[in-house]
């Protein structure tokens, strides 16, 4: 079974400061690994994604993560955070290569302050 | 090219009423998931249909019930409606069902009374 651990519930960053969210996976088998993001009263939107290829992986908006298996983690950073990256961010993995049938951690909500 | 359209985007239900929600995904993709997503939890897989065909399903009683047309849009109906119920339901479209990308539409808010 697989499932999804994403460590601090809740975040708080000054602007400018690294962001640095926290996610652990367990999986039987290669795991597809996705950062979403979602802002108040909206779906998810995908962040950037890890399907077996280069461990570090860059997305959209200045954020990356890197993948590494012995430690089974998948953590999300940007280095300079701006006030609009405040939002829930969710962890996801699936296998199979089925991107559609995911499991999410239960988020990380990021604040930033001024 | 459009994207992922849910609807309603919000309604409220009575408990032991019943429920339809709708999903139009993104031009030319084959295959829809659905999600639960609770207050201050994340999504919870509920099932997937590919070309009209349930491909999974996640931890979810039988009174959640799902279709998917030939025009690939799909449904989620829920029967006996329960209070533990309300949450924000999130349809995601994939190109096919080998995928690595799921597109997600703006969900719909459903709350039970």
């Amino acid at each position: 079974a697989q499932s999804v651990t994403q460590l601090g519930s809740h975040v708080s960053v000054s602007e400018g400061a690294l962001v640095l969210l926290r996610c652990n996976y367990s999986s039987s088998v290669p795991p597809y690994l996705f950062w979403y993001v979602q802002y108040p009263n909206q779906g998810l939107q995908l962040l950037l994604k890890y399907t077996s290829a280069a461990t570090l992986v860059k997305g959209i908006n200045g954020f990356e993560a890197e993948f590494k298996k012995s430690e089974t983690s998948f953590h999300l950073t940007k280095p300079s955070a701006h006030m609009s990256d405040a939002a829930e961010y969710f962890c996801a993995v699936s296998y199979n290569t089925n991107a559609g049938k995911s499991t999410f951690g239960d988020g990380t909500t990021l604040t930033v302050k001024p | 090219e459009t994207g992922v359209t849910q609807s309603p985007t919000h309604l409220i239900k009575t408990r032991g009423q019943q429920v339809t929600l709708r999903c139009s995904s993104q031009s030319g993709h084959n295959t829809v998931s659905w999600y639960q997503q609770a207050l201050g939890q994340g999504p919870q897989f509920i099932f997937q249909y590919y070309r009209e065909e349930e491909n999974g399903r996640g931890n979810f009683p039988p009174r959640f019930s799902g279709l998917q047309f030939p025009n690939y849009s799909s449904e989620l109906n829920v029967n006996a409606l329960e209070l533990d119920d309300s949450a924000l339901y999130l349809c995601a479209s994939s190109l096919e069902r080998r995928n690595t990308e799921a597109f997600f539409g703006q969900g719909t808010r459903l709350t039970v009374v």
